[in-house]
């Protein structure tokens, strides 16, 4: 079974730094991109970052190119995503998605706020 | 970069309606979209890849069509449960482009 676990949210300061985790299962991890998705709430989905399987390519939304970075181990089938000078805009719940977004974890909430 | 558009943004339906959302590319995105459905406080949950294949598990009253710039997904009666917010994502090049969302609601 597909597994993605997200950790790694919570409470930062304007202009603060945190990094989350997605930890993958259930499948080979090298042979698949895998995506940042955020949601604000109440709010539409909105695709962040991407590290594709098959080279070390990143992509990434102008909203964050410059302040975000994304990173995997595939030692630990664990992909990262660093998020410096975070802003209120950035708050929403964060989620890892496989390939083409066909498997999603269960998200995890960042909140910029003083 | 790719933008999505996708349209209505809320429409009221009844149980047995048959329902259509469209999403429109900025450019040319072969047949690569992808529609998902959304209940409140749920993850995403993918309908359908490759503009017209049914997710393993995904009821048959659900399709997609289109390919090029135009799509559309088709619920072909309403169930209770299909009311919910849907999205489409073009997955083309990246960065992938999710369309602004469709909240069904019951009429």
């Amino acid at each position: 079974e597909v597994q993605l676990l997200e950790s790694g949210g919570g409470l930062v300061q304007p202009g603060g730094s945190l990094r989350l985790s997605c930890a993958a299962s259930g499948f080979t991890f090298t042979s698949y991109a895998i995506n940042w998705v955020r949601q604000t709430p109440g709010k539409g989905l909105e695709w962040v970052s991407g590290f594709s399987g098959s080279s070390d390519s990143t992509y990434y939304a102008d909203s964050v190119k410059g302040r975000f970075t994304i990173s995997r181990d595939n030692s630990k089938n664990t992909l990262y995503l660093q998020m410096d000078s975070l802003r209120a805009e950035d708050t929403a719940i964060y989620y890892c998605a496989r390939g083409w977004c066909d498997s999603w974890g269960q998200g995890t909430l960042v909140t910029v706020s003083s | 970069d790719i933008q999505m558009t996708q349209s209505p943004s809320t429409m009221s339906a009844s149980v047995g309606d048959r329902v259509t959302i469209t999403c429109r590319a900025s450019q040319g995105i072969s047949n690569y979209l992808a529609w998902f459905q959304q209940k409140p406080g749920k993850v995403p949950k993918r309908l359908i890849y490759v503009a017209s294949s049914l997710q393993s598990g995904v009821p048959s009253r659900f399709s997609g069509s289109g390919s090029g710039t135009e799509f559309t997904l088709t619920i072909s009666s309403l169930q209770p449960e299909d009311f919910a917010t849907y999205y489409c994502l073009q997955h083309n090049s990246y960065p992938y482009t999710f369309g602004q969302g469709t909240k069904l609601e019951i009429k």
